[in-house]
């Protein structure tokens, strides 16, 4: 069965700092990879996808994530974070042969310092 | 922009009630889902439906669960009794075929009391 993981459960950077924010999964194959972002009493919206070609995708709100087989990784990234991405962010896989239904790793929730 | 609404936002229950959860998926979407999300968990698959029927289910999703596409724009979540521990974020998705993304409700917050 394909698990995610997110290391960090909680992360602080100052309004303006760059933002990374780590995902390693494991399955067999190269699933669908997603990144959610659920802010405070709101669902998930997603950011970005990746399911095959170019490794560095791009996504809504100046976020990009990149794919990296040799890792198992999809780490997301933001140049430049804004107060207004304090947020709750989970990393997903997909699995075409499951329905691509979900598989959601835990979390990390942001907190942005002035 | 077409999005995924889901009533209510909010209920609170009797534990050993009955709730339903509603959804209404993007129109044009076939591939429907609900999620739930205890607080300060994860977001954990409870089921998928296709073509008016289960097509995978979780080991959470046991019989005191229900789904149903009652017309052609609506589809339901029903918990038959609910438990103290049923309380959670249910969030609704659904999908376009040939689309690997899912889209998401704003999710239904179920407080079992």
């Amino acid at each position: 069965a394909q698990s995610v993981t997110q290391p960090d459960i909680h992360i602080t950077v100052s309004e303006g700092a760059s933002l990374e924010l780590r995902c390693n999964y494991s399955y067999g194959a190269t699933p669908y990879l997603f990144w959610y972002v659920q802010s405070p009493g709101q669902g998930l919206q997603l950011l970005l996808k990746y399911f095959s070609g170019d490794t560095l995708v791009q996504g809504i709100k100046g976020f990009e994530a990149e794919f990296k087989r040799s890792q198992s990784s999809f780490n997301l990234r933001k140049p430049s974070v804004h107060w207004s991405d304090a947020a709750e962010y989970f990393c997903a896989v997909g699995i075409k042969a499951a329905g691509n239904k979900l598989t959601f790793g835990g979390g990390t929730r942001v907190l942005v310092k002035p | 922009e077409p999005e995924v609404t889901q009533t209510p936002s909010h209920q609170v229950t009797q534990m050993g009630q009955e709730v339903i959860l509603r959804c209404v998926p993007i129109s044009n979407h076939l591939y429907f889902y609900w999620y739930r999300q205890i607080l300060g968990q994860k977001v954990e698959f409870l089921v998928s439906f296709y073509n008016n029927e289960i097509s995978e289910k979780s080991e959470i999703f046991d019989d005191q669960f229900s789904v149903e596409r009652p017309d052609g724009s609506n589809f339901t979540l029903k918990i038959r009794s609910t438990k103290l521990e049923d309380s959670a974020m249910y969030f609704c998705a659904s999908r376009f075929q040939g689309n690997t993304e899912a889209f998401f409700g704003q999710g239904t917050r179920l407080t079992v009391v």
